[in-house]
């Protein structure tokens, strides 16, 4: 199985903070990778596919980058409204497996 | 507008069994993957099974397999998730997710999530 591991799994921000997310695989899955959002209580959102496209509706400050073992989601200027949990997966192949998962908090 | 509803959760004993549904509307149903992806308490996100848009191929996850079996009924465009010989670690909110593409890739939709406990 490939195993993805982020960092950090948390980080503590102030608005307007450029915050950087960073997954790693075990072996080379290409641009297969995902990020996801999460609030608490609410179910997943998918903000990155294919490592670097944004989803449609997602803001523009999300970005991704990466190919075959390292990946990085970044939000160029942190809002309120970013503070959650996020989660890379890879989905080169099965079993599709997740990050640990980073908590974006207010500092 | 892509809709997941999920339903089946509840209180289970241990061995017990439970079959968790998701209805889908919004999108060609059958052109689609569906997963199912869980989340234990307090814990983070947890793949457990897949199966292809016309449901000839599916996968599970280690953890689940010989235990649980995914299938899906294009007519009425929904997904399940039967599950057998439950164990208190099965205890997870259960997100029925859609995948991108007919069998493997990342999920562009994910259900509100449906509860699933497993005590005595």
């Amino acid at each position: 199985d490939i195993q993805m591991t982020q960092s950090p799994s948390s980080v503590s921000a102030s608005v307007g903070d450029r915050v950087t997310i960073t997954c790693r695989a075990s072996q080379g899955i290409s641009s297969w990778l995902a990020w996801y959002q999460q609030k608490p209580g609410k179910a997943p959102k998918l903000l990155i596919y294919g490592a670097s496209s944004l989803q449609s509706g997602v803001p523009s400050r999300f970005s991704g980058s990466g190919s075959g073992t390292d990946f990085t989601l970044t939000i160029s200027s942190l809002q309120p409204e970013d503070f959650a949990t996020y989660y890379c997966q890879q989905a080169d192949s099965f079993p599709q497996t997740f990050g640990g998962g980073t908590r974006v908090e207010i500092k | 507008e892509v809709q997941l509803l999920e339903s089946g959760g509840g209180l289970v004993q241990p061995g017990g069994s439970a079959r968790l549904s998701c209805i889908a509307s919004g999108f060609t149903f059958s052109r689609h993957a569906m997963s199912w992806v869980r989340q234990a308490p307090g814990k983070g996100l947890e793949w457990v099974s897949v199966i292809s848009g016309g449901g000839e191929n599916m996968y599970h996850a280690d953890s689940v397999k010989g235990r649980f079996t995914i299938s899906r009924d294009n007519s009425k465009n929904t997904v399940y998730l039967q599950m057998n010989s439950l164990r208190a670690e099965d205890t997870a909110v259960f997100y029925c997710a859609k995948g991108a593409g007919y069998y493997n890739s990342w999920h562009d939709d994910w259900g509100q999530g449906t509860v699933v406990t497993v005590s005595s």
